[in-house]
């Protein structure tokens, strides 16, 4: 089966600790994001990346870092410079890039939860 | 910055009662328009879009949403809700650029009562 896989589930760290969330796809995308999930803020962008080794900060990505070695994957690490790291964590992929595919869906990972201890 | 409003946070509704969703976004040029929902416990996933054509757009499970260019609206309705209706709904725009982006909305969480 093809989509995205996302691990661990259920992530707890101590404050000050840096923690790295897995995202993994086999649906041969070339991009891929992360969104970070807050009850009543919807999903806000936190990197993204066109093409192996190139990614670009999202709208919040204070606290955040990123690497893009393989396509296949786009691991995220949450920094003890994020201030607020507790939330629901999301990835995503498209198929293509560029202006002639901007109706391309993103396909969604099942997420991972930080809690903050 | 583009923006993407929606206007109810929660919404209860009985079994057969009909839905519509507000979303509301603000960029002038040309946009792509997404309606995402996340069931209890699942993978985010597509509802239906609007990239260009016909404003009214079919989706899964009996959804559909209008585009309404002069009004920046892409209010998604069904007539008739079920219980497995129960979801969070949210509404997003593409950028517009070549990046693909998504801007979403905060989501509006909707409970059906059977």
């Amino acid at each position: 089966d093809g989509g995205i896989t996302q691990s661990p589930k259920y992530l707890f760290r101590k404050e000050g600790q840096n923690v790295t969330l897995s995202c993994e796809q086999n649906l041969n995308h070339d991009a891929m994001y992360w969104y970070r999930q807050d009850p009543g803020q919807g999903l806000r962008l936190i990197y993204y990346s066109q093409i192996v080794n190139d990614f670009q900060k999202g709208d919040i990505a204070e606290g955040y870092s990123v690497s893009r070695e393989k396509k296949e994957s786009f691991p995220l690490t949450v920094t003890s410079a994020q201030k607020n790291p507790t939330a629901f964590y999301l990835c995503a992929s498209t198929g293509a890039w560029g202006a002639a595919t901007r109706g391309n869906e993103q396909f969604f990972g099942p997420g991972t939860r930080l809690t903050v201890l | 910055a583009q923006s993407v409003s929606q206007h109810n946070h929660h919404v209860i509704l009985s079994e057969a009662a009909s839905l519509e969703l507000g979303c509301n976004y603000s960029y002038g040029g040309t946009v792509n328009l997404f309606w995402y929902v996340q069931y209890p416990g699942q993978h985010l996933q597509l509802l239906l879009k609007y990239f260009s054509g016909d404003p009214l757009v079919k989706g899964i499970k009996g959804f559909e949403a209008e585009f309404i260019k002069s009004k920046f609206s892409f209010n998604l309705r069904k007539p008739s809700v079920q219980w497995s209706d129960t979801a969070e709904y949210f509404c997003a725009v593409n950028d517009g650029g070549a990046t693909n982006k998504l801007i979403f909305g905060t989501g509006t969480l909707l409970a059906v009562q059977p």
